[in-house]
């Protein structure tokens, strides 16, 4: 089954609301990063998370090690936070193979 | 100004052809990654580098082999490639092999087809 699962696959959001991701993780989690693929193509570093939470500008992130789930809250949506995101988590003993979620493709609509 | 460098970024090849993908950083990372994303299976990793000649399979090794000669330069090959190795390629590389401060940082991508 999927080591890292993500919610919502997709999502439609009027510019200016609100929304959050979810990752959902069946292995043991020690740190968790976000990505944004743009509609470019090009995966950019949100976050990178020890347990706890982040926050960037209209974007906050946190993480769960104990429920296994990290989230990620985007506020106030504009047109350019459209494109998909991925979580990845890493795991003890991994040796920095990060597993990758599905992604939630995330269209922001005037 | 740190970048992962992907060459080429466009690639159309001959099944059972030789194929040269390369991967060149700037920030003195230890640890680099190839990574191939198919529609609806997201990333999944190919090979991983800690360091020069310190290469480990990822979950999708078959098919594929790697080469880290310098710290600052990873290359991908695949020896007579197959359609089936269609996809987008991704290179990435982190500070460290540890837990802490192993953020990673993407090329943009390389995109192979095998006709």
């Amino acid at each position: 089954g999927d080591k890292v699962k993500q919610s919502p696959s997709a999502l439609s959001l009027q510019e200016g609301t609100n929304s959050a991701l979810r990752c959902n993780f069946s292995i043991a989690a020690t740190t968790v990063q976000w990505f944004l693929q743009n509609p470019r193509g090009s995966l950019i570093n949100l976050f990178y998370l020890v347990p706890g939470t982040k926050e960037n500008g209209r974007l906050k992130s946190a993480f769960d090690s104990k429920e296994s789930y990290s989230t990620l809250h985007i506020r106030d949506a504009q047109l350019e936070d459209s494109g998909t995101y991925f979580c990845a988590a890493e795991a003890p003993s991994s040796f920095s193979k990060l597993v990758f979620g599905q992604g939630t493709s995330l269209s922001v609509v005037p | 100004d740190m970048k992962v460098t992907q060459m080429p970024r466009y690639l159309i090849k001959r099944m059972g052809e030789n194929v040269l993908l390369e991967c060149g950083q700037d920030m003195s990372h230890e640890t680099m990654y190839w990574y191939r994303q198919d529609p609806g299976l997201g990333l999944q990793l190919i090979y991983i580098s800690y360091d020069v000649d310190s290469n480990s399979e990822g979950d999708i090794p078959k098919g594929y082999r790697v080469s880290r000669k310098k710290r600052e330069h990873f290359s991908l090959i695949l020896d007579s490639a197959k359609t089936n190795q269609t996809s987008v390629y991704f290179c990435a590389s982190s500070l460290s092999g540890s837990n802490s401060g192993n953020t990673l940082y993407f090329g943009e991508g390389s995109r192979l087809i095998v006709v």
